[in-house]
């Protein structure tokens, strides 16, 4: 059974750093990219950008572009989501997904909560 | 980027009934790469329809997907109560990928 499950919430400080994390099981990890996602409280879907972890290839959306890093660490089928300084604007949920053979995200983790707060 | 518009925002409509989803793009979506996700509150997106048409493993047959180039409608055939929630249409045709803003499909 493919599952992707992700790190538990965290409550942050604005300024202070945060790495968010993505496990995968049930498929070959190195063969298929990997999606995030965030989501904003009560509003929609956001795609954040993509990796591969075989080669860790990186694709990130023009909107994320600087503001996150995404990386992977094939040998523990993990895929990592990163803030260098959280802003009170990062406060969503964030999901990981898998990206299917013809590009489709048909497996998604269940969700990551970040809250930064003062 | 490919901005995806979907209406209505909000579709009320009783069980039984049938449900007609619009996602319009503003250039056309290479290959009718096209997906739609319905998401319930707290849960993870589900994967229902890609490639505009093909329903994703486990979707009942009273979900399906048409359109090609820049419209793009999500059915479903006869509403159960489980189906209310919110979709979302994603184009990954063109990049960067994109979402569109969501339907929230209520119970009339």
């Amino acid at each position: 059974e493919v599952q992707l499950v992700q790190s538990g919430a965290e409550l942050k400080k604005p300024g202070e750093s945060l790495k968010i994390s993505c496990k995968g099981s049930g498929y070959t990890f190195t063969t298929y990219w990997i999606g995030w996602v965030r989501q904003m409280p009560g509003k929609g879907l956001e795609w954040m950008g993509i990796i591969y972890p075989d080669d860790s290839d990186i694709r990130y959306s023009p909107s994320f572009q600087g503001q996150v890093t995404i990386s992977a660490d094939k040998s523990i089928r993990t895929a990592y989501l990163q803030w260098n300084s959280l802003k009170a604007s990062d406060t969503a949920m964030y999901y990981c997904a898998r990206r299917a053979t013809l590009g489709e995200l048909d497996y998604w983790g269940q969700g990551t909560l970040v809250t930064v707060s003062s | 980027e490919t901005v995806l518009t979907q209406s209505p925002g909000t579709l009320s409509l009783s069980p039984g009934e049938r449900a007609t989803l619009s996602c319009r793009a503003s250039q056309s979506v290479s290959s009718s790469l096209l997906a739609w996700f319905q998401q319930k509150p707290g849960q993870a997106p589900r994967l229902l329809i890609y490639g505009a048409s093909s329903r994703a493993t486990g979707i009942p047959d009273r979900f399906s997907g048409s359109g090609s180039g820049t419209d793009f409608t999500l059915t479903i055939s006869r509403l159960e109560p489980e189906d209310f929630a919110v979709y979302y249409c994603q184009q990954y045709g063109n990049s960067p990928r994109t979402f569109g803003q969501g339907t929230k499909l209520e119970i009339k």
